[in-house]
């Protein structure tokens, strides 16, 4: 299956700032995805990013607020802005590659915690 | 828009033991449905998957799960568990390749000793 590198692995932010986290597959991918798990929950999926075009966000999370970035089919960025303590939760960032019939691999995550 | 239900948060089960986790999905058509594992502190590790074909499916680590159309429901099952079964075990389901997935809350397996 695919492998994927999640940078960074963890961080604590001031509020009202943003971290960029980024997520570098070692093949050629057509979907990634990006989610959310808050503490003690389940995940959320928050976008779809897709090369070439804009991202494709589920309802409750809008671009101004997880800007995403998809400059190749090996990489991607999800950015947190303007953070608040509510959004410090572990975003995971995830692949799906037909050529591993349709087997979604998970990046290890990035725990984030705003203070 | 799809839907999954693991009706159990939690599961205690003792070593050795059989077990059962439940998960019902709420789809149209026949969903991709998944089971994943993960344990404290680490990632999403894929046990199984299913698409079509033979309604039992085998996994890693000793699990499978059956898909039952009727019931709407993809259990996953072990016949004998060990205490590095203990972990947070998601149940999720895809309406297709291209789309992401929706999970489960998940369920908490305990291991008695």
């Amino acid at each position: 299956s695919a492998v994927i590198s999640q940078k960074p692995s963890r961080d604590i932010c001031q509020r009202g700032t943003s971290l960029t986290i980024q997520c570098q597959v070692d093949s050629q991918v057509t979907m990634m995805f990006w989610y959310r798990q808050q503490p003690g929950q389940s995940l959320t999926l928050i976008a779809t990013a897709n090369q070439g075009s804009e991202a494709t966000y589920e309802s409750g999370f809008v671009i101004d607020k997880f800007p995403i970035s998809r400059p190749n089919l090996t990489f991607s960025t999800l950015t947190v802005s303007n953070m608040s303590p509510e959004d410090s939760s572990i975003y995971l960032c995830s692949v799906e590659a037909s050529t591993y019939n349709y087997g979604y691999t998970f990046g290890s995550g990035t725990r984030l915690t705003v203070v | 828009a799809q839907s999954v239900t693991q009706p159990d948060i939690h599961i205690t089960v003792s070593e050795g033991a059989s077990l059962e986790l439940r998960c019902n999905y709420s789809y149209g058509a026949t969903p991709y449905l998944f089971w994943y594992v993960q344990s404290p502190g680490q990632g999403l590790q894929l046990l199984l998957k299913y698409f079509s074909g033979d309604t039992l499916v085998q996994g890693i680590k000793g699990f499978e799960a059956e898909f039952k159309r009727s019931q709407s429901s993809f259990n996953l099952r072990k016949p004998s568990v060990h205490w590095s079964d203990a972990a947070e075990y998601f149940c999720a389901v895809a309406a297709g390749g291209a789309d992401g997935l929706t999970f489960g809350k998940g369920t908490h397996l305990i291991i008695q000793p």
